[in-house]
């Protein structure tokens, strides 16, 4: 069992339509990452978060410490938003990484 | 100006083949790393290391050696390739104030590896 569930593992969205992709880990965390994976491979850093949440255009990140649950969310959603969404913990010096979730908006 | 580079951009090679994938970083951060994407596009860390200290994952399999000139250079060193190694590996720098990867983290374009 992966110790990072995400869900759902596959999403398709309507141009303009409020998506949101989950996050829950068993063990306990010093961090949790969201990341972007574009079409073309690229790895991009969306979010870096240890509580609370955190906002940048579009994008709103969530984590739950006692639930160990984070969310993130896309307002307004692009076709240009289509890509990868990886969720990743940080623990002990080591990286764990969830098994994505594909999102596909269409126009 | 790219932040995290890595050459080559793809490689294929034959089985038993020793090779060399190249990670320089020029946003003057302590630590880097090295991480694996598998055929079903599942990322794992492989190796991060700063100045002081090499962690490595103890699933990666010890022909892998990281390779470290100074600081803004993390060379991976493969022996005996096998074609359980074709994969993408991704190479990724932080700042290193807090070491580790509970800092955000800047990925390079990955090197597309195929040994036949």
């Amino acid at each position: 069992k992966n110790e990072v569930e995400q869900s759902p593992q596959n999403l398709t969205a309507q141009e303009g339509e409020f998506i949101t992709i989950n996050c829950s880990y068993s063990v306990g965390i010093s961090a949790l990452h969201w990341l972007q994976q574009h079409p073309g491979g690229g790895i991009v850093s969306l979010f870096m978060l240890s509580s609370g949440k955190k906002k940048h255009g579009r994008l709103i990140a969530t984590i739950n410490i006692q639930e160990k649950h984070s969310s993130l969310h896309i307002t307004a959603s692009h076709p240009r938003d289509s890509a990868v969404y990886i969720c990743a913990v940080s623990l002990a010096g080591n990286l764990i990484f969830g098994k994505g979730t594909k999102l596909s908006v269409k126009p | 100006d790219t932040a995290v580079s890595q050459t080559p951009k793809y490689l294929v090679t034959q089985m038993g083949n020793d090779k060399s994938i190249k990670c320089e970083q020029n946003l003057g951060h302590d630590t880097m790393y090295w991480y694996k994407q598998d055929s079903k596009k599942f990322l794992k860390i492989m190796f991060s290391y700063n100045n002081k200290e090499l962690i490595i994952n103890e699933t990666v399999p010890n022909r892998f050696s990281p390779k470290s000139p100074d600081k803004a250079h993390l060379n991976l060193h493969i022996n005996s390739l096998e074609l359980g190694d074709s994969a993408v590996y991704f190479c990724a720098s932080s700042p290193g104030t807090s070491g580790g990867p509970q800092e955000t983290q800047y990925f390079g374009p990955g090197t597309r590896l195929l040994v036949l």
